[in-house]
């Protein structure tokens, strides 16, 4: 059975960081382009960023770029997103998917605030 | 970035009528591979997003074939030929042809 399961979320003040992990099974990883997407709560979906199989290829929405970073790890089947200066606006349920959204993660939850 | 509008973003139903939402997007879903990165979303209350139809028409394994998808160019359209319960929930399109991929407003299908 394919599984995504996102961990890392949490409440953190303005201007921190956290870092998102997404521990993918039940198909070939390193064969997928992976992608992060949020939704703030109560609100629609935004796709945030995503990497090609071998993490040469990265796309990061214009709003989070120089703040926000993926990455992946083939040999552990994980999903990274580094978030550094967080802002209110980024509080939302982060998701990780396979692809064109495919198959979701159950999300993990990030709020920022003071 | 392009954007997607969807209507309506209300949608009641009467349980075994068919329902249609509209997806428009503002550029051309049509890419230079010549394929149409256009996909549709189900979200059911409190559950994460799952992919129904990739490719404007293609139905995700395990979708009821209730459900089907048309279209072209920047016109495109998810069809319920017969609306059941556990349909209740907010439905998006995306486009993922052009980066940033971007999503319509929803329309949250409720039964009447």
């Amino acid at each position: 059975e394919v599984q995504l399961a996102e961990s890392g979320g949490g409440l953190v003040q303005p201007g921190g960081s956290l870092r998102l992990s997404c521990a993918a099974s039940g198909f070939t990883f390193s064969r997928s382009w992976m992608s992060w997407v949020r939704q703030a709560p109560g609100k629609g979906l935004e796709w945030v960023a995503n990497i090609n199989q071998d993490g040469s290829e990265k796309n990061h929405l214009d709003s989070v770029k120089g703040r926000f970073s993926i990455s992946r790890d083939n040999a552990k089947n994980s999903l990274f997103l580094q978030m550094n200066s967080l802002r209110a606006e980024d509080t939302a349920v982060y998701y990780c998917a396979i692809g064109e959204g495919a198959v979701w993660g159950q999300g993990t939850l990030v709020t920022v605030s003071s | 970035d392009v954007v997607v509008t969807q209507s309506p973003l209300s949608l009641p139903v009467i349980l075994g009528q068919p329902a249609s939402i509209s997806c428009r997007s503002s550029q051309s879903l049509v890419s230079s591979d010549e394929n149409t990165w256009l996909n549709w979303f189900q979200q059911r209350p409190g559950r994460s997003p799952r992919r129904l139809i990739y490719k404007v028409s293609n139905r995700d394994s395990g979708v009821p074939d209730r459900f089907s998808g048309s279209g072209s160019g920047t016109d495109y359209t998810l069809k319920i030929s017969r609306v059941e319960a556990e349909d209740v929930g907010v439905y998006y399109c995306m486009q993922g042809t052009h980066w940033p991929k971007t999503f319509g407003q929803g329309t949250k299908l409720e039964i009447k």
